[in-house]
């Protein structure tokens, strides 16, 4: 059984810190790793997606890397704001389109 | 318009009774699911529907029911609320070949 865990739970940063982000996963037959940002009453949604045979995806100030041998990816947000304080959830899919998401890791940024 | 909706918003019942938690989507796409979330804990699979004549158990199915009414249209029932149902729903959408899921805003429910 797949199982997906975050590190850290909780992260509380000043503004204009660089930052990771960690996830990692137990079974690397895997066909993507996505990321996902979670704020409160509007649901999830997507902010990277990395296919198997890729290594990273970049989108502005994020960056998320794949290592699919070791089981895990990280998230890298540049110059953090305060509007980025949400909760970040890793998630891989497997066979079916099946996603097995992390516990996140809640981001503070104070101003 | 939101591509996904889900209705209620929020919904607080009693142990025993009967809850419909619906879902509906504009983005045409074929595949949708249905999690749960419980505080501090990932998103959970309760059951995903490939199109209108595929239903499929996902991790924690049991006590949940699903009917795929039309590709646009996914209901999760609770036949006999029970208060460890307590958590927050969400209806996600995707298409086949890697894309990403696109959830719907959620659905808080409390079982007293």
């Amino acid at each position: 059984k797949q199982e997906v865990t975050q590190i850290p739970a909780a992260l509380s940063v000043p503004e204009g810190e660089n930052l990771v982000l960690n996830c990692s996963f137990t079974d690397s037959a895997i066909y993507n790793l996505q990321w996902f940002r979670q704020d409160p009453g509007k649901g999830l949604t997507s902010l990277l997606l990395i296919q198997s045979s890729q290594r990273e995806q970049t989108s502005g100030r994020l960056n998320a890397s794949l290592d699919k041998s070791s089981g895990r990816s990280t998230l890298y947000i540049a110059a953090s704001q305060p509007g980025d304080s949400a909760t970040y959830l890793c998630a891989v899919e497997t066979s079916g389109s099946r996603l097995t998401f992390g516990e996140g890791t809640q981001l503070t940024v104070n101003p | 318009d939101a591509d996904v909706t889900q209705t209620p918003r929020n919904r607080i019942t009693k142990t025993g009774k009967r809850i419909m938690l619906e879902c509906s989507q504009t983005k045409g796409h074929d595949r949708m699911y249905w999690y749960r979330q419980d505080p501090g804990l990932g998103l959970q699979l309760i059951y995903y529907s490939f199109d209108v004549k595929d239903i499929n158990k996902g991790e924690i199915s049991d006590g949940y029911s699903v009917s795929r009414q039309a590709q646009a249209k996914f209901s999760l029932s609770l036949e006999s609320a029970i208060p460890n149902q307590t958590a927050l729903y969400f209806c996600a959408t995707s298409e086949p070949g890697g894309d990403t899921q696109y959830f719907g805003p959620g659905t808080r429910l409390t079982v007293l």
